[in-house]
């Protein structure tokens, strides 16, 4: 049974540019949460998906967007980056939100902002 | 809003000695609380999670934890530490399994 997966592992972009994460739930899970790792902290929420709409967002600026496709897999879009983006992206699927349901999460996307 | 206090950036402990890391939360509806585990360039890993009952929480790797809500703490325990425990833990609470608000983290370093 496939974990979830994240693509790439390892990112380096300079500012300005935009870039676009993947991700692939769990087997059987419909709901996406991404969120943000900087360096020595705790993991921030960014958004989450279900049903290919935005359920619920964080304290993220409109740079940050996202997408869930009818595979239930999801994208995370950055734009205009700054430096300040660089950090782990980490993203969690679970079952439908706002059940007793762990989120389980993938290996993450360590990304570089130069 | 709800929030996350983990107490102690760093905690050492001997191996075989016991595992103490506190966590202590702020929520204004009945929380759902967890502990994570992350170790170096990985993702998180459940090591145990509360939602209803039972308040005495056994996880996986001989974890407990035990919620005590006149505290709003809950602090997560072993027994006996092992060299394979070092990592950094994360407590985190939720609303009824929507996002997750996460501590800073704690990392545990175990001495041989």
């Amino acid at each position: 049974d496939a974990g979830v997966t994240q693509s790439p592992t390892h990112l380096i972009k300079t500012r300005g540019q935009q870039v676009t994460l993947r991700c692939s739930p769990k087997s059987g899970h419909d709901t996406v949460s991404w969120y943000q790792q900087a360096l020595g902290q705790g993991p921030q929420f960014i958004f989450q998906y279900y049903e290919e709409e935005e359920r619920q967002r964080g304290n993220f600026p409109d740079r940050f967007s996202g997408h869930q496709f009818p595979n239930y897999s999801s994208e995370l879009n950055v734009n205009a980056l700054l430096l300040g983006d660089s950090a782990l992206y980490l993203c969690a699927s679970s079952l439908e939100p706002g059940l007793n349901y762990e989120q389980y999460f993938g290996p993450g996307t360590r990304l570089t902002v130069t | 809003a709800q929030s996350v206090t983990q107490l102690g950036s760093h905690v050492s402990v001997s191996e075989g000695a016991l595992v103490l890391l506190r966590c202590n939360y702020s929520s204004s509806v009945p929380p759902y609380l967890f502990w994570y585990v992350q170790y170096p360039n990985q993702g998180l890993q459940l090591l145990l999670k509360y939602t209803t009952g039972a308040t005495l929480v056994k996880g996986i790797n001989g974890f407990e934890a035990e919620f005590k809500k006149s505290e709003t703490s809950f602090h997560l325990t072993k027994p006996s530490a092992h060299m394979s425990d070092a990592a950094e833990y994360f407590c985190a609470v939720s609303e009824r399994g929507n996002k997750l608000v996460f501590g800073a983290g704690t990392i545990l370093r175990v001495k041989s």
